[in-house]
């Protein structure tokens, strides 16, 4: 069975650096792009960026380029996405998704929250 | 890039259909047959129905059904129930480097 799982709810002060997690297990982990969608409160999904676990090679968007930093540990099948430092609209659910085919993301993980407030 | 564009709310009775609309460009939807849907629980992760603009994945009912017409994509619910009512976001490609444009969302209501 295919499984994305995340790493717990965080909280955060402005400023705070910050890496949530998304380890996947019944699949091989460096065969599909993995992706991180973000969703603001009350607003629609956005696609941040996505990596191939194999190789670690990224594509970011455009608005978040420069904003965060993914990566992936093949040796533990996880993928990451972190902030040097956090603003407080950062806040937000964070999803990590397998890239299925070319658009289209066929599993997500259950999504991690991310509250940043002084 | 900007977001599709989908209407903020659609509803119909138990039974009914419900067709939601996803209009993009000529650098998107209109170009590649890469449109996908989700639907979106709050609070749970969002689930794939349809992908490659009419393709279903496994498990995924035939009531759910997709399409596609010049640069806008649709999503029809057909025989709707009370489980359907939730969140649904279109999206699509627009190359290699945006792979991903979402569309603003779609409210649906079960009367």
């Amino acid at each position: 069975e295919v499984q994305l799982v995340q790493s717990g709810a965080e909280v955060r002060k402005p400023g705070e650096s910050l890496k949530i997690s998304c380890k996947v297990s019944g699949y091989s982990f460096t065969t599909y792009w993995i992706a991180w969608v973000r969703q603001m409160p009350g607003k629609g999904l956005e696609w941040m960026a996505i990596i191939n676990p194999g190789d670690s090679d990224t594509t970011y968007s455009p608005s978040f380029q420069g904003q965060v930093t993914i990566s992936a540990d093949k040796s533990i099948n996880t993928a990451y996405l972190q902030w040097s430092s956090l603003k407080a609209s950062d806040t937000a659910m964070y999803y990590c998704a397998r890239r299925g085919g070319t658009s289209h993301n066929d599993y997500w993980g259950q999504g991690t929250l991310v509250t940043v407030s002084s | 890039q900007s977001a599709l564009t989908q209407p903020p709310s659609a509803s119909g009775s138990p039974g009914q259909s419900v067709t939601i609309s996803c209009t993009g460009t000529s650098s998107d939807v209109g170009t590649y047959n890469y449109v996908s849907w989700y639907q979106h629980h709050p609070g749970k992760a969002p689930k794939l129905l349809i992908y490659g603009v009419t393709k279903r994945p496994s498990g995924v009912p035939d009531r759910f059904s997709g399409s596609k017409s010049g640069n806008t994509a649709s999503l029809t619910v057909s025989g709707l129930q009370a489980e359907d009512e939730a969140d649904y976001y279109c999206s699509a490609y627009a190359g290699a480097n945006n792979p991903y444009v979402f569309g603003t969302g779609t409210k649906v209501t079960v009367l």
